[in-house]
């Protein structure tokens, strides 16, 4: 079983902040994903990596998959209290035919007003 | 809207009870997928289908039976309930091609036994 570790679980900071995120694996990913949960709803997914070294930017969002596609990395600038949530990273495995997602335990985000 | 739909929103089971959770997308989706989420634990694969008329087991099967009823409709369905099995359950499709994909996921249910 593949494992997805996410870093830190908590944090809370002020708004206007910035912040980074993390999601490391000891096994290859052939993509990745980021998703953002509110209370009480599904995960929403934000953004899809595939490529080693690729970086998305979404609004204040920044999204960077490690050039070994092993690990990845969310960034937020000047967080606002929208951002608040449970972020989930999401990594595909090589398991060419079997198309399944392994998610990591999340990073509870609190933005404080 | 154009979506993942799951219902019921919330359940109260007593141990023993069985119910069926319903799932349902309109956006012409091959795979669909049933997760489960408990604190600190994330989300666990239950069961998967990957076209109508395939289902393969996840991470966590043991106690759920699934069935495909068509491209559009998955359900998930609990024999006799227990309190282990008390937690959120998510339904998701998967969407794009390739590599490239995400998922779409339903609202889900609250489910408690008691």
């Amino acid at each position: 079983t593949q494992l997805l570790e996410q870093s830190p679980q908590f944090l809370s900071i002020q708004e206007g902040e910035n912040l980074t995120v993390y999601c490391n694996s000891s096994s290859v990913f052939s993509s990745l994903q980021w998703y953002r949960q509110e209370p009480g709803e599904g995960p929403v997914l934000l953004v899809t990596v595939v490529t080693g070294g690729e970086v998305k930017k979404l609004k204040r969002l920044t999204f960077q998959f490690g050039d070994a596609r092993k690990d990845s990395s969310l960034h937020i600038t000047a967080a606002q209290t929208g951002d608040t949530g449970l972020y989930l990273c999401a990594g595909a495995f090589s398991n060419f035919g079997n198309e399944k997602l392994t998610f990591g335990t999340g990073t509870r985000l609190t933005i404080i007003p | 809207n154009a979506g993942v739909t799951q219902t019921p929103k919330f359940q109260v089971l007593k141990t023993g009870q069985s119910m069926t959770l319903q799932c349902a997308q309109d956006m012409n989706h091959n795979s669909m997928y049933w997760y489960r989420q408990d604190p600190g634990m994330g989300l666990r694969l239950i069961y998967y289908s990957a076209s109508e008329g395939t289902t393969d087991k996840g991470e966590v099967p043991n106690g759920y039976n699934v069935s495909r009823l068509n491209k559009r409709e998955f359900s998930l369905r609990l024999e006799s309930a227990a309190p282990s099995q008390t937690s959120v359950y998510f339904c998701a499709s998967r969407t794009g091609q390739g590599w490239g994909y995400g998922y779409t996921f339903g609202s889900g249910t609250r489910l408690t036994v008691v």
